[in-house]
């Protein structure tokens, strides 16, 4: 079992819409979580992070941590075509180690 | 201010030989990690140093290695490059031991 799984996608979703990307994680000592937005052939690149239960919002961006339920959220409103790229789910796990899940492509559509 | 810079940008290489990546943190961020990512998964954890000490490995051999400078900069280096080490190598740095991660650009590595 991956420490931290997410649907690889693609998710496709209609311009203007939400978009809604979920992360599970299996060590119960992760504490800090974030998501990356990585571009074709680019680097990733830190949108949000969350480190207690509930949500957090950034502009169009909104994470939500259950730790609970081992879960984390990521929803884009308003999506546009620029959104469109592979969303990360990091955490640290009990050793400090940051674990990646494997992304999901997000394609949004004019 | 600059962000994290990474140097080369691509490198082909032939099995069997050595590389060096290097990465320099953002100013002020003392801790840097090195992760390796291939086509399709993402971002796999080989180092972390801190204040110049190793601070975490991770499941990769002993053909890996690296090490940071006095100036927060970093190395990595892979010995013995084997066809399966094609992949972007990813340097991001922190302030400090844990919380955010900012990466670098990366380095493509290609072995043949």
């Amino acid at each position: 079992q991956k420490e931290v799984e997410q649907n690889s996608g693609p998710l496709s979703v209609p311009e203007g819409a939400i978009a809604s990307l979920n992360c599970t994680y299996s060590d119960r000592g992760s504490q800090s979580f974030f998501w990356y937005r990585q571009y074709s052939g680019k680097s990733p690149e830190l949108i949000m992070s969350i480190y207690s239960n509930g949500d957090k919002e950034d502009g169009r961006f909104t994470a939500q941590l259950n730790k609970a339920s081992q879960y984390v959220s990521l929803l884009i409103r308003d999506s546009q075509p620029s959104d469109s790229a592979t969303y990360l789910c990091a955490g640290f796990d009990s050793w400090g180690k940051l674990q990646f899940g494997a992304g999901t492509q997000v394609v949004v559509t004019p | 201010d600059a962000g994290v810079t990474q140097s080369p940008t691509h490198l082909i290489k032939t099995r069997g030989q050595h590389v060096t990546l290097r990465c320099s943190p953002i100013s002020g961020h003392k801790s840097v990690s090195w992760y390796q990512q291939v086509l399709g998964q993402g971002p796999q954890f080989i180092f972390q140093y801190y204040e110049k000490e190793e601070r975490g490995r991770g499941n990769f051999p002993d053909r890996f290695s690296a090490r940071q400078f006095p100036n927060y900069s970093s190395e990595l280096n892979v010995n013995a490059l084997l066809l399966g080490d094609s992949a972007l190598y990813l340097c991001a740095s922190s302030p400090g031991q844990g919380g955010e991660q900012y990466f670098g650009p990366g380095t493509r590595l290609t072995v043949t």
